[in-house]
């Protein structure tokens, strides 16, 4: 089962920052946030992931509460291509159940122009 | 850098019949992993090679079954289809090292039609 809690549906106008927020709050101390999104019948694509420091790539960035407890994906400026379902994970770093991505329903992001 | 490929993009087959899925992992990538996306049941694991050996699976029957090849290619084999096996079929690849774990990379998947 899913160890995260994501809201089923956002919207967001065409350049604005889009946030999406993530509860965990069973989440380890071993344990990362991972973050992907699936646009329409493509395969999920990596985003960003973080174990309690603020993470920033090119693509996203996230910020994760000093409990570790919950998390939020902010696309900076959104735009149309980025309308997709966004899938928050939990997953251990090591070992076994290491290797299995456990997804849960995601948070389906509309841009609206 | 080519990414994770998938074939073929769409398969139908009979029920009973038999279906073979394959996938090229990125290079340098030693693992591979089958994910399952049927219509209203969100993605499920499925299996994970590495190295050539199957290092952990899903909940699903053993007409659910693999390879990974020398060169870290895999085939997904289903045996005995049935009409609840058609779905979006995901392959994914990632480095592995030391039992430590890294992003997955997926593929575009195969449309698994089972009629």
């Amino acid at each position: 089962d899913a160890k995260t809690t994501q809201p089923p549906s956002m919207d967001c106008a065409e350049g604005r920052a889009a946030n999406l927020p993530c509860n965990h709050s069973t989440i380890s101390g071993n344990e990362y946030v991972y973050w992907y999104r699936q646009i329409h019948s493509q395969g999920p694509q990596y985003i960003i992931h973080g174990l309690k420091n603020n993470e920033t790539n090119e693509m996203a960035s996230l910020i994760i509460t000093e409990d570790r407890k919950s998390s939020t994906l902010i696309l900076p400026h959104a735009t149309l291509r980025d309308t997709a379902v966004y899938y928050c994970i939990v997953r251990v770093a090591r070992g076994q159940g290491a290797q299995k991505l456990v997804f849960g329903q995601g948070t389906r992001l509309t841009i609206n122009p | 850098e080519a990414g994770v490929t998938q074939s073929p993009t769409h398969l139908i087959k009979t029920r009973g019949q038999q279906a073979t899925l394959r996938c090229s992992p990125i290079s340098g990538h030693t693992s591979v992993y089958w994910y399952q996306q049927a219509l209203g049941l969100g993605l499920q694991f499925l299996l994970w090679y590495d190295e050539g050996e199957e290092r952990n699976r899903g909940n699903f029957p053993p007409r659910f079954s693999g390879r990974q090849f020398p060169n870290y290619s895999s085939e997904l084999n289903v045996n005995a289809l049935e009409l609840e096996d058609s779905a979006l079929y995901l392959c994914a690849s990632s480095s592995y090292s030391g039992g430590a774990a890294y992003e997955q990379y997926f593929g575009p998947g195969t449309r698994l039609t089972v009629t």
